[in-house]
């Protein structure tokens, strides 16, 4: 069965420093992975989504990249964070074999504060 | 492009008592339509989903949701609603593209 994991859980870091979230799904081959933000009391806004290996499209213009280096993980980063970077970052990876390839299925999320 | 719509921000309801959850969308042909939840802290757990068929459908945790063409609607329901079904509730469209657009969200609070 197909797994997907976040890390980390959940990190504090000050305004201006570096970010590196990464995600890594277990169990499926090429899948497409998403990054998704929640902020607090709003829905879900996409970031980023990738359909293989160094292939990335970018939903919004903000302060984060995402890179893909292997099929299954996907590194969401930021040079120097701000206060609205703060938020829930949630992955998803979507299958590519069957008939609901739409599903996408979500981790377990990293809670990010920005002091 | 597709949008999703959930009319209603919360939702309080007594525990034992029926819940009805609604969701409009808009998309020009037949969508993919999708039920979320999600406890505080965690991620979104999948409920349920409508490609085609069957215009009722069952999901986990013993929900159900039926699809309207003619009101664009995909409501999700529960008979009798547990303290644990106490969550955010996400309705989601999705026209093949690799993405989905999802409503803003429903949160069910229930009632001892």
């Amino acid at each position: 069965s197909q797994t997907i994991h976040q890390w980390p859980a959940t990190l504090v870091q000050p305004v201006g420093s570096p970010l590196s979230l990464e995600c890594t799904v277990e169990g499926t081959s090429n899948p497409n992975l998403y990054w998704y933000r929640q902020a607090a009391g709003r829905g879900l806004q996409l970031l980023f989504y990738s359909v293989g290996i160094g292939q990335i499209s970018s939903e919004v213009p903000q302060n984060l990249s995402a890179s893909r280096p292997q099929d299954r993980q996907f590194i969401l980063s930021s040079k120097k964070l701000l206060l609205s970077d703060s938020g829930f970052y949630l992955c998803a990876w979507r299958g590519l074999a069957g008939g609901s390839t739409d599903t996408q299925y979500f981790g377990p999320g990293t809670r990010l504060t920005v002091l | 492009a597709q949008s999703v719509t959930q009319p209603d921000i919360h939702i309080t309801v007594s525990e034992g008592a029926s819940l009805e959850l609604r969701c409009n969308y808009s998309y020009g042909a037949t969508p993919y339509l999708f039920w979320y939840v999600q406890s505080p802290g965690q991620g979104l757990q999948l409920l349920l989903k409508y490609f085609s068929g069957d215009t009722l459908v069952q999901g986990i945790k013993g929900f159900e949701a039926e699809f309207k063409r003619s009101q664009s609607s995909f409501n999700l329901r529960k008979p009798s609603v547990h303290w644990s079904d106490a969550a955010e509730y996400f309705c989601a469209v999705g026209a093949g593209d690799y993405k989905l657009s999802f409503g803003a969200g429903t949160t069910v609070t229930v009632r001892a």
